[in-house]
């Protein structure tokens, strides 16, 4: 079962931003770093943001994260066809002394 | 670069075990300060970690699978495995390996996952 609580959907016209919240708790998301997920249809999990805001080399600038206590966000500016996908926030709990994941988010690009 | 994948049957009978294989090319499972992990997502549903290995055989499980999970590593070969008993149709998910720092979540290519439902 996921940890992190993600609305189950987002959409957005070309161009629009969409934004995706993702909520935890003390022992996760209020203890350590968020990372962000994009999941296309049939493939693996592609690390999109890691430590709340920093992109690996080759994701573009149009996605960024950010943290708030318990919470964090993605953000997508710019929608592009190809950002159709699900969209998972993930961090280190500490309690559970383990990854949790969030229940994803479905980005559609109207 | 690391390259990770699963194998392993596709179809469980309920009560029995689910097993899986992660072969790891592109590095040593040996050679790193990386655990090994088994992330599952059921469908519809958010992902889920299973477990995690590191290369001694020290492992880590989630405590809603603990009873039923065990994990192991064949370094000789460059893989690790999952073994996951008492299945029910809960059970059915897409298996991922992944591998991870410990007190980090994955963070570099994760296996293009396997499909393993539970049915008799």
């Amino acid at each position: 079962q996921s940890v992190l609580t993600q609305p189950p959907s987002a959409s957005g016209t070309p161009g629009q931003r969409v934004t995706i919240s993702c909520s935890g708790s003390s022992s996760n998301i209020g203890n350590d770093y968020v990372y962000w997920y994009q999941r296309l249809p049939g493939t693996a999990p592609k690390l999109l943001i890691y430590r709340n805001n920093q992109r690996p080399s080759g994701v573009p600038d149009r996605f960024s994260g950010s943290t708030s206590g318990t919470s964090a966000s993605l953000a997508l500016s710019g929608l592009r066809s190809e950002d159709e996908a699900d969209y998972y926030c993930a961090a280190w709990d500490a309690s559970l002394s383990g990854p949790v994941f969030g229940t994803g988010t479905k980005v559609t690009v109207l | 670069q690391l390259l990770l994948q699963e194998s392993g049957p596709g179809l469980v009978k309920p009560s029995e075990t689910l097993s899986l294989t992660c072969s790891v090319s592109g590095g040593s499972i040996s050679r790193s300060r990386y655990y090994w992990a088994w992330i599952r997502q059921p469908p519809g549903m958010g992902l889920e970690w299973i477990g995690s290995i590191f290369y001694s055989g020290n492992t880590y499980y989630n405590p809603s699978l603990k009873s039923r999970v065990t994990i192991s590593v064949d370094t000789s070969k460059n893989q690790f495995s999952l073994n996951l008993n008492s299945v029910t149709a809960a059970d059915t998910a897409v298996y991922f390996c992944a591998n991870h720092y410990y007190g980090s979540v994955p963070e570099g290519p994760w296996g293009q996952g396997t499909l393993v439902t539970v049915s008799s």
